[in-house]
């Protein structure tokens, strides 16, 4: 069974800064990691996802996030936000042969200020 | 192309009526998924289908039963609602299997139920 953890519930940050949200995951087999966004009143849409290769991995939006086996984490990061980042972010796994089934994490909801 | 659509998007029971959620997806997957999204708690997973006529329990299946009698749709059914079950559903598809195998579930809209 997999399970996975975002640290931080709430993350407020001012336009134009870094920001990091933080994700670690429990698994006893090798494991797919996925980042999700989901705006206020939509679903939720893919926003980049490790399954193999390269640790460091780049999706939508100037997001990326590192893979880190050690660590069992997967921290996503963006260097400068803007206001339209504004959305709650969810870090998801997806290990063995489990059908395609997703872990989510409980949710990272960004907020940038002007 | 529309991609995952959910029917309908509100609804407003009282306890012990059913109800049916449908979910439809034209992009020819072979996975489908319902979660319930509550505050602080993620998405849990309710029910899954791995192809047309099968279905298996998720994470949180009490109270739900669902069915896939076609392969683009995927329904989720409440027998006697109770408060517990006021949340917002999710239904995602995945694995197009003449191509895309590469995990990305694709989300519907979603519905925010309410049960008094």
């Amino acid at each position: 069974a997999q399970s996975v953890t975002q640290l931080d519930s709430q993350v407020p940050v001012f336009e134009e800064a870094p920001v990091e949200l933080r994700c670690n995951y429990s698994s006893s087999v090798s494991v797919y990691l996925f980042w999700y966004v989901q705006y206020p009143n939509q679903g939720l849409q893919l926003l980049l996802k490790y399954l193999s290769g390269s640790t460091l991995v780049k999706g939508i939006n100037g997001f990326e996030a590192e893979f880190n086996k050690s660590q069992t984490s997967f921290h996503l990061r963006k260097p400068s936000v803007h206001i339209s980042d504004t959305a709650e972010y969810f870090c998801a796994v997806r290990g063995g042969t489990s059908y395609g089934k997703l872990t989510f994490g409980q949710g990272t909801i960004l907020t940038v200020h002007p | 192309n529309a991609g995952v659509t959910q029917t309908p998007k509100f609804r407003v029971l009282k306890t012990g009526q059913s109800m049916t959620l449908l979910c439809a997806q034209d992009m020819n997957h072979e996975y489908m998924y319902w979660y319930r999204q509550d505050p602080g708690m993620g998405l849990r997973l309710i029910h899954y289908s791995v192809g047309e006529g099968t279905t298996a329990k998720g994470e949180v299946p009490d109270g739900y039963n669902v069915s896939r009698l076609k392969k683009q749709n995927f329904l989720l059914g409440l027998e006697s609602a109770a408060p517990s079950q006021t949340s917002v559903y999710f239904c995602a598809s995945s694995y197009d299997m003449s191509g895309d195998l590469t995990d990305t579930q694709y989300f519907g809209p979603g519905t925010r139920l309410t049960v008094l």
